[in-house]
């Protein structure tokens, strides 16, 4: 079975800096898909970025970037220039490639705080 | 154009009561997911449905069930409510299984 992992809690950034926060994730699946969610206090699940393991460039969108060690099992976010917009909670997430159950595992995710 | 709607956004229920759930998912879309969220939690998978068919089930006990309209709206219920149960109910939509899923805000269960 599938596993995602963070293991930060919570992560305090000063607004313009830039925070990197961690996901590792256990898989024997050869093909598959994964995301980082940020959820506001309005509930929604905001998708942020999303890296196919068969890419091996690293995805960016904007300020957001990703490092994506696929041997390591390794997916880490990067918030460049961090926006008092951007506190919330950060949840990375897996999913299947392969035909079958297209669920998504989620993380227990990040609370992110940017100061100001 | 909309995006998943999910309805009521909040409620509250005693222990051993039924609840139902709805969700509207985007237009076009013929596959509705359902998640459970405990606070201080990631979301847990529940069911799939593509095409009003069952694709999918989580780990949940048999009290939870879902359903899939022909205008591919969902349904999920959850029968002989426990305190456990409390939680944020997410629906998720997509174009087919195995499509990007886009999220509601989601449903606010509370069981006293």
């Amino acid at each position: 079975a599938q596993t995602v992992t963070q293991s930060q809690p919570e992560m305090s950034v000063q607004e313009a800096e830039t925070v990197t926060l961690s996901c590792t994730y256990d898989t024997s699946e050869s093909d598959y898909y994964l995301f980082w969610y940020k959820q506001p206090p309005s509930r929604q699940m905001i998708l942020v970025i999303r890296q196919e393991a068969y890419k091996q460039q690293n995805a960016t969108e904007n300020r957001f970037s990703v490092n994506f060690q696929k041997a390591a099992k390794s997916f880490s976010l990067k918030i460049s220039d961090s926006q008092l917009g951007d506190a919330a909670m950060y949840f990375c997430a897996y999913r299947s490639a392969q035909s079958g159950t297209y669920k998504y595992i989620f993380g227990t995710g990040t609370r992110l705080k940017v100061l100001a | 154009d909309a995006g998943v709607t999910q309805s009521p956004t909040h409620l509250i229920k005693t222990r051993g009561q039924h609840v139902t759930l709805r969700c509207s998912p985007i237009s076009g879309h013929k596959s509705v997911s359902w998640y459970q969220q405990v606070l201080g939690q990631g979301p847990q998978f529940i069911f799939q449905y593509y095409e009003k068919e069952e694709r999918g089930r989580g780990n949940f006990p048999d009290r939870f069930s879902a359903r899939q309209f022909p205008n591919y709206s969902s349904e999920l219920n959850v029968n002989a409510l426990l305190l456990g149960d409390s939680a944020l109910y997410l629906c998720a939509s997509s174009f087919t299984v195995n499509t990007e899923a886009f999220f509601g805000q989601g449903t606010r269960l509370t069981v006293v």
